[in-house]
């Protein structure tokens, strides 16, 4: 079946430092990929997003890129902040509209 | 607007007995879903509703039902709670030309 699979599954920055996480999906026919950020106790929220017809997309310090021939993705956050410790998804999207996520990565920013 | 709202937020069930986890959203959103978040699984898609009447299964269905009956509420039954789904719930909505996903707040279930 369709599947996203993410890495790291944790990973520790020291503030200041560039973070980036990686993702594959299975289905080629994907062409939307979100990415949720997720603060302890609290609701995921989407925090960039990039289709399929973009390789990269930017939002301040936050950027998306895309392989769609390699069929992985990535997010970069450059100049890191304790503010962005958090759990972080991403995901794609298959037939039918659904959405399915990776496992998530435990990123931790130390001051 | 309220957005997606989610009850109860926090519930402990013994094994075997019934409840219903409720999903409403004020947004006009025909796609509604359902997800479960385990530690290190990621969020997986239990149901989900293209639409009013219209449902159907995710990843991980089993144990679980749904029902549509309006556009706004998209409830989610434990028929026989077990242990194994102890998890924290998420409903879901978004347009059917949009991808952007509004999560709930969550509910937090302990089966035991």
């Amino acid at each position: 079946g369709e599947n996203v699979e993410q890495h790291p599954s944790t990973l520790s920055v020291q503030e200041g430092d560039s973070a980036v996480i990686k993702c594959t999906y299975s289905d080629s026919a994907s062409n939307y990929f979100p990415w949720y950020k997720q603060e302890l106790g609290k609701r995921p929220q989407l925090i960039i997003d990039i289709r399929s017809n973009v390789g990269e997309k930017k939002d301040q310090r936050i950027a998306v890129t895309l392989n769609k021939t390699a069929k992985h993705f990535s997010l970069h956050i450059t100049e890191t902040q304790p503010e962005d410790s958090a759990v972080y998804f991403c995901a794609a999207s298959i037939r039918g509209g659904k959405l399915i996520f990776g496992q998530g990565t435990e990123l931790s920013v130390k001051p | 607007n309220a957005g997606v709202t989610q009850t109860p937020k926090f519930q402990v069930l013994k094994t075997g007995q019934s409840m219903t986890l409720q999903c409403a959203q004020d947004m006009n959103h025909e796609y509604m879903s359902w997800y479960r978040q385990d530690p290190g699984m990621g969020l997986r898609l239990i149901h989900y509703s293209v639409g009013a009447g219209i449902t159907d299964q995710g990843e991980v269905p089993n144990g679980y039902n749904v029902s549509r009956s309006t556009t706004e509420d998209f409830p989610l039954r434990l028929l026989s709670a077990a242990p194994s789904q102890t998890s924290v719930y998420f409903c879901a909505s978004r347009t059917p030309s949009g991808n952007t996903i509004y999560f709930g707040e969550g509910s937090w279930l302990t089966v035991v």
